[in-house]
């Protein structure tokens, strides 16, 4: 069981905009930076934000991030059916000696 | 280019010990703290254990922590995972993640293409 919360699904039509939350708690995004991968079937997960909002090299920036409080998002504008897939949020908790958490994951169906 | 290249998932029995390896290439290995992360099929991302560049600090999952050791060999590029005690809870594919600095906790920005652990009888 995750620590942090992610609704399990968002659709979108290609090039709309789609946003995906991730609800943490105090100890962990409230306090720590906030990381986003994107991970297709059969393949290994991808950092698309780095530290709440910064975009790795070769990364769109049609992706991205942002937190406020205990809660963050990932955005994806001008949706493309080259996003669909699986997306987590993840981020250290100062309460569990070091423990990085991973959200429940969310899976981007484009329409 | 960064490359990480898990090896050493096989099908294990229940009770038995596992070492997994994952070498590095193309990038100062010595500089930066490494993960392993875990994905049971079907099922999502589960952080396992980070350890500093230059060995000296690591961090586990609470829920893991006593059955699995990470360390790591500079001389070798090579971050292991050694694991005891497997359950068929364990089997997943396993990962391998470069942090991005060298000190813990640090992040998976890299990741290898993992190596699959079957624990079955």
């Amino acid at each position: 069981q995750s620590v942090l919360t992610q609704p399990p699904s968002v659709s979108g039509a290609p090039g709309q905009r789609v946003t995906i939350s991730c609800s943490g708690s105090s100890s962990n995004i409230g306090r720590n930076f906030v990381y986003w991968y994107q991970q297709f079937p059969g393949a290994a997960p991808k950092l698309v934000v780095n530290q709440n909002n910064q975009r790795p090299s070769g990364v769109p920036d049609r992706f991205s991030g942002s937190k406020t409080g205990t809660s963050a998002s990932l955005a994806i504008s001008g949706l493309r059916a080259e996003d669909e897939a699986v997306y987590y949020c993840a981020a250290w908790d100062s309460n569990l000696n070091g423990l990085f958490v991973f959200g429940t994951g969310t899976s981007v169906t484009v329409l | 280019d960064v490359q990480l290249l898990e090896s050493g998932g096989v099908l294990e029995q229940p009770g038995g010990s596992l070492r997994l390896s994952c070498e590095a290439s193309g990038f100062t290995f010595s500089s930066f703290a490494m993960n392993w992360v875990r994905q049971a099929p079907g099922k999502g991302l589960e952080w396992v254990a980070v350890i500093s560049a230059s060995g000296d600090r690591a961090f586990y999952a609470d829920s893991l922590r006593g059955r699995f050791t990470i360390s790591r060999d500079n001389s070798q590029n090579t971050v292991f995972l050694q694991m005891y005690s497997l359950g068929v809870e364990d089997t997943a594919t396993y990962y391998c993640g470069r942090g991005n600095i060298a000190g813990v906790p640090a992040a998976p920005y890299y990741w290898g293409q993992g190596t699959l652990v079957i624990v079955s009888a």
